[in-house]
This record gives structure tokens, sequence and C-alpha cells, in this order.
């Protein structure tokens, strides 16, 4: 089983959509968590960090569940750029990152 | 932009060869990771320098090792090159000696091993 285990995608979606990516984790002890943006031939970026509260930013939601180790990020009102790779990102002791789930939101 | 720098940006490579990248950190970050990212796959710890030693390590061989410096840059080093180990090559930086903290990535320097 993969440390981080992110939904396979792709997900091609219209503008304005809301789109869900769905993520869980095998390590426990994990005490950190993040989502990342990738974009194409591009380094990964910080998207936002994800609290045990969940937290809001902007058009992004992200939600934590430690008791079920799932991590969602919600996207609502999908533009043209958030076409990327969203990357599930775990800390314990080092970082982990999920395969990614790519995103095209279309016209 | 992160302020995290790394060189070459592209490289080619024989198999059984050897090759050195670089990364500088963001100013004031006394951490640096390394990570490789095969295509279409997420990145992968290879291992992590704090204050100019190893902290931490990923699943990798031997032949991949590293450096920190006093100004906190690194630098990777591959020996025997293998095929596989094409890839991109990441190099994030943090403030602090957690290696759960938010990473702050470089460009990357892409890696063609023939």
């Amino acid at each position: 089983r993969k440390e981080v285990e992110q939904d396979p995608g792709p997900f091609n979606v219209p503008e304005g959509a809301t789109v869900a990516f769905n993520c869980t984790y095998s390590n426990s002890a994990s005490q950190s968590f993040f989502w990342y943006r990738q974009d194409c031939r591009k380094e990964p970026k910080l998207l936002m960090s994800v609290y045990s509260s969940g937290n809001e930013d902007g058009r992004f939601t992200a939600q934590l569940n430690r008791a079920s180790q799932y991590i969602s990020l919600l996207i609502r009102d999908s533009k043209l750029s958030d076409s990327a790779t969203y990357l599930c990102v775990v800390g314990h002791n080092d970082m982990r990152f999920g395969a990614g789930t790519r995103l095209t939101v279309k016209p | 932009e992160t302020g995290v720098t790394q060189s070459p940006t592209h490289l080619i490579k024989t198999r059984g060869q050897q090759v050195t990248l670089r990364c500088s950190s963001q100013s004031g970050h006394n951490t640096v990771s390394w990570y490789q990212q095969a295509l279409g796959q997420g990145p992968q710890f290879i291992f992590q320098y704090y204050r100019e030693e190893e902290n931490g390590r990923g699943n990798f061989p031997p032949r991949f090792s590293g450096l920190q410096f006093p100004n906190y840059s690194s630098e990777l080093n591959v020996n025997a090159l293998e095929l596989d180990d094409s890839a991109l090559y990441l190099c994030a930086s943090t403030p602090g000696g957690g290696g759960e903290e938010t990473q702050y990535f470089g460009p990357g320097t892409r890696l063609l091993v023939l």
C-alpha cells in the first residue's frame, strides 16, 4: 500500500463546476498536511495547508479527518487557470507526496 | 518565486556516469530537501540536510549522496547512473529543521540518462 494515495484522475470539468479530490494516508502519526499544485513542467507550489478544523481560501476548501486518515480538497467555481496537477502531501519527519490528480477545466 | 535556485536546468548523461546537481536555498532557510520526480509520479523524498548534517533519508541507494555547505546551499550527487535515474530532481528549502514543514521548491533539474 502506498503511503499517500490519491484519486487517479484525470478530472475534466467545465468552467464553473465544483470538483473534489480525495487523499488517504497510511501513517497515523503524520503531523502535517498540505495540498500542492504543479503546473506542467514546473515545480510544485503550495496551495494550502490543511488543518484539523478544516480551512478555506477563497474558492478552495480543505478538510482533514485524522480518524479516517483522509484529506480532501474542494474547488468551487472552477476557472481555466485551475488546470494543473494537485498533489496531496503528508508530513512525518519528512514529506510524502501522492502521485497527483490531473485536473483540466474546459471552457 | 520561492527564491530557491537550482543548476543546471537540464542535463544529459550516459549510464554509468556521475552527476552533481546544485541548489541554493531561500535566504534564512537552513534546511534543504531533495526529491526525485519521475514522469507521471509525485516527488519522492531522497534526503534532507539540516545545518550541514543529513537529517533523514528516503528509500534511495547509497549512490545517491549529498552535501550542505555553511551558506546552506546543497549538492546532490548520483554515482553509477542508471536509466531509471532519468527524472526531475527538485530541491526544497524550509526555514527550520522540521521535515514536515512547508517546502519551498526550486524549478528543478531535468536529468536524462541515455
